[in-house]
């Protein structure tokens, strides 16, 4: 009864790959986000998303690219993979635009 | 010069110590979040206000609006607590994180 899950855990890819993180809430929350850690473990909003309709697209190359099919799954794909895209990726839910986060327990992708 | 920031970076402390951390801000807010982050990379929301003062157990946060500043206090510490504590202020919903505290409680 995972309330934020993600998949995989694990990413190890190579340079220029394209590549897809899954989130999904069981929650019923309306709003869903993913954040970018980077190595020096800094957190950084990416996107949000509120009930399908992007709200945040913070300064992200539009290699990566937010889906909502619905208001419990968000998904990251992210093409022509780059070294700097190395990072632990967090997607997290609240209620509403203004509420609490709960967070998923990250991604780690590693591109070689 | 980063929008949230947070002091110490690092701490260490004895178990039973009563733990500070502080958190300043730059910029307007709709509340602040506290967020620990386990030792294997999960997140969790602690507190998240807007005003005053809110207790869970042996920890507090405070958030004085005037003076742009929180505080997260922990009592009683115990070797568990050892963790990142990460401050983050939120503006409707997009959130703005600081640095993060690690704190290590030794037995």
């Amino acid at each position: 009864d995972t309330a934020v899950s993600q998949t995989p855990k694990y990413l190890v890819t190579q340079m220029g790959n394209d590549k897809s993180i899954k989130c999904e809430q069981n929650l019923g929350h309306d709003t869903m986000y993913w954040y970018k850690q980077d190595s020096k473990k800094f957190l950084k909003i990416m996107f949000s998303y509120n009930n399908k309709e992007l709200i945040i697209n913070e300064t992200v190359p539009n290699r990566f690219s937010p889906k909502s099919p619905d208001k419990a799954h968000l998904n990251l794909h992210i093409n022509s993979l780059e070294l700097g895209d190395s990072a632990v990726y967090f997607c997290a839910s609240s209620q509403d635009r203004v509420g609490e986060q709960f967070f998923g327990p990250g991604t780690r992708l590693t591109v070689l | 010069k980063n929008e949230v920031e947070q002091s110490p970076q690092n701490l260490t402390a004895q178990e039973g110590e009563f733990i500070t951390i502080n958190c300043s801000y730059s910029v307007g807010i709709s509340a602040l979040h506290w967020l620990q982050q386990h030792p294997g990379g999960g997140i969790v929301s602690l507190f998240m206000l807007s005003s005053g003062k809110k207790k869970h157990g042996r920890l507090i946060a405070t958030i004085n609006i005037q003076e742009k500043h929180s505080s997260l206090h922990i009592t009683a510490s115990h070797p568990r607590d050892s963790a990142v504590y990460i401050c983050a202020a939120s503006s409707g919903s997009r959130l703005t994180f600081g640095e993060g505290t690690q704190l290590t409680v030794n037995p």
